[in-house]
Parts: C-alpha cells; sequence; structure tokens
C-alpha cells in the first residue's frame, strides 16, 4: 500500500500561470480532501468529495477548482496562480464510517512569484 | 463554528519524561471527533490518535494517550517516555459530524527533546 501520493512534491510558479496538483490513493477511501498550510499555521480545507463525481467546498476554495472522476484520484487546479498561493498542500483520504480518521500525502511545496 | 486552540507555541521536555501538550475546543454539536497529528520536519502530516465524543474512555495508541475532559472541552495529548524522535510540530484537529467533513486545526505546538 503506498497510502496516498502526491505530484510534484515542489513547484516553482510565475503569476497568473496554471498547474494541477496529482492526488492519487490506493486505499479504496471514499472521501477526499485538499488542504494548504502556510507557514507556522494549522491546514486549511480548499475542496473534498465524497465520492465520484461529487465535490463541495472547504473553507478555503477561492482561485482552486477539482474534479473526482475515480475513486482514486482527487486532482486540484490553479488556474491564475498568485503569491498568496504559495504555500504547502497536502492531500488527504478517509473512509466515510468510523471516526473518518484522515491519512495525508507527502504534500506539495508551491512558490509563486 | 468549530474552533482549536493550542495555547503553547512550543515546549521543551527532558529525553525519557512525560509530556502533556494542551488542546481546548469548541463547538455546538453534541457529536464530534478529535484527533491529534504529528508533523516532523519533513513536512508530512502522521496520525497518531483519535477520541471521539461519546467514547467512554481515553483514548491510548502506545506511548500516546488522550486525556479527554469533555466537561471542559480539553483534549489534551500525553506523550510518555520521550523520544529524540518526538522532535516535531503537533496538531489537535476537531471533526463535528453535522459539519460536513472538515477537520479544523489548532495553530500547532513544536515540542523539542532535549538529550
Amino acid at each position: 500500500n503506498a497510502g496516498v501520493t502526491q505530484t510534484p512534491k515542489f513547484r516553482i510558479l510565475k503569476i497568473g500561470q496554471s498547474m494541477t496538483l496529482q492526488c492519487t490513493q490506493d486505499m479504496n477511501h471514499n472521501y477526499m480532501y485538499w488542504y494548504r498550510q502556510d507557514p507556522g499555521m494549522g491546514l486549511k480545507l480548499i475542496y473534498y468529495s465524497v465520492g465520484a463525481g461529487i465535490t463541495d467546498k472547504g473553507e478555503v476554495p477561492n482561485g482552486y477548482n477539482v474534479s473526482r472522476s475515480t475513486t482514486e484520484d482527487f486532482p486540484l487546479r490553479l488556474e491564475l496562480a498568485a503569491p498568496s498561493q504559495t504555500s504547502v498542500y497536502f492531500c488527504a483520504s478517509s473512509y466515510p464510517s468510523g471516526g473518518q480518521t484522515q491519512y495525508f500525502g507527502p504534500g506539495t511545496r508551491l512558490l509563486v512569484l | 463554528a468549530q474552533k482549536i486552540t493550542q495555547t503553547q507555541p512550543g515546549m521543551f521536555v527532558q529525553e525519557k519524561e512525560a509530556v502533556t501538550l494542551d488542546c481546548t475546543y469548541d463547538t455546538s454539536d453534541p457529536s464530534y471527533g478529535l484527533f491529534w497529528y504529528k508533523q516532523p520536519s519533513s513536512g508530512e502530516m502522521i496520525f497518531l490518535i483519535y477520541q471521539g465524543s461519546y467514547d467512554q474512555q481515553n483514548a491510548t495508541e502506545g506511548r500516546y494517550s488522550l486525556n479527554f475532559q469533555k466537561a471542559r472541552k480539553s483534549a489534551n495529548l500525553v506523550i510518555s517516555a520521550s523520544q529524540l524522535g518526538d522532535s516535531a510540530m503537533y496538531f489537535c484537529a476537531m471533526r463535528a459530524f453535522n459539519a460536513g467533513n472538515m477537520l479544523t486545526f489548532g495553530g500547532g505546538t513544536r515540542l523539542m527533546v532535549k538529550p
């Protein structure tokens, strides 16, 4: 089991560029999430999905888009990168039952200049 | 709205001693879950322990235990016999079951273990 994998590990973007952060999980979890972590802070939820074809906004969705075409994959799209999107992005997944403990990927560090 | 407060930005502990990391929470939802995560300098988020609001006993996982005091709305993490590898950021988080699937995180506590 690889768990939750994310690519790339690190990326530098210029203002206005677009990119997609990839997230894949092999635990057959229904629920998947995207968080961002700014320096010295806790994580904030961007988007989440309770299954293929179903997505919903979290606390800080502006500037991002997501899609969920399969159980395994949950990509995060940045359309017009801004310096405020400089952050570390974490993808997570969980089962829908029990405590719904979320298991995190290793993170993608994004720098927008 | 849910809120998690971690009042200790940084703490030192001597190797082999126990340490308590504080966490208080606020929610009006009667059904919720509390989580602790460890974030070492390498950056990954590692799940440590979970406590449900209706659980009768405090959760334990190896050297980690959660001191759950529901009336005081606190969920402190206790690490026994600290090791050098315990040096990391520790985040308390909560999920209120009627508030969707969002984990609300505290600001974290940086724990440093002295040899």
